[in-house]
């Protein structure tokens, strides 16, 4: 069993839908990432929290809304979502210890 | 504009043979670096991370790191068909933001 859990692993969804993407950790880390990856481009971090607050966000469209309700938990809300958004979207987790740990990842399809 | 580059490949080697992956990084402060496995439709897998000048063995991988050039390294010793794949290399800037390039990708020949 992966140590960093995300669902859906697959979601295709419409431009005008609403959904969300869950991940959840057991690593005991403290900090959860969202990161896109798409073709040929290197990952893109999105957002960061660290014990359950938003440390960083990107330049994220506001489209796409996190929320960290505790520091093993970690959503992702999804709407009015445009065709590039189409990717996949990671969740990872760290700290103390530095080494990031990914789960498997949502891919995203927007139709 | 902080930036981590990676020569995007294809890298083709054959079987047995030493694979060099290399990545340049922006931010001199920069202290710690890592390298990922990714397999074609999974997510990154850890396979080394480094936090000092010189190298560092595990296994059949040697990371190397050169603060001064702003450059790090993997060697992949005996490369085999199972090491094919994307290798992605990561950098915390500060805090614990990590930053990754795009990844070299790297077909060993059976």
């Amino acid at each position: 069993e992966t140590g960093v859990t995300q669902t859906p692993r697959h979601l295709v969804m419409g431009m005008t839908n609403k959904k969300s993407l869950k991940c959840e950790q057991h690593l005991g880390h403290n900090a959860m990432y969202w990161y896109k990856q798409s073709a040929k481009k290197p990952l893109e971090l999105m957002f960061v929290y660290n014990f359950k607050e938003q440390t960083e966000n990107n330049s994220v469209p506001s489209r796409f809304s996190p929320e960290c309700p505790n520091s093993s938990h970690l959503f992702l809300h999804l709407h009015t979502l445009q065709p590039e958004d189409s990717a996949l979207y990671l969740c990872a987790s760290s700290q103390p210890a530095p080494e990031a740990f990914f789960g498997q990842g949502t891919r995203l399809t927007v139709v | 504009q902080k930036e981590v580059e990676q020569n995007s490949g294809p890298l083709s080697v054959p079987e047995g043979a030493i694979a060099s992956l290399n990545c340049t990084y922006s931010d001199r402060g920069s202290q710690s670096f890592f390298w990922y496995r990714q397999y074609s439709g999974k997510s990154p897998e850890l396979i080394m991370s480094i936090y000092s000048n010189g190298d560092k063995e595990d296994g059949r991988f040697t990371a190397q790191l050169n603060k001064a050039s702003q450059y790090v390294s993997l060697l992949i010793r005996d490369s085999q068909p199972s090491d094919s794949a994307t290798y992605l290399c990561a950098v915390i800037w500060t805090g614990n933001q990590f930053y990754f390039g795009t990844g070299t990708s790297l077909t060993v020949i059976p």
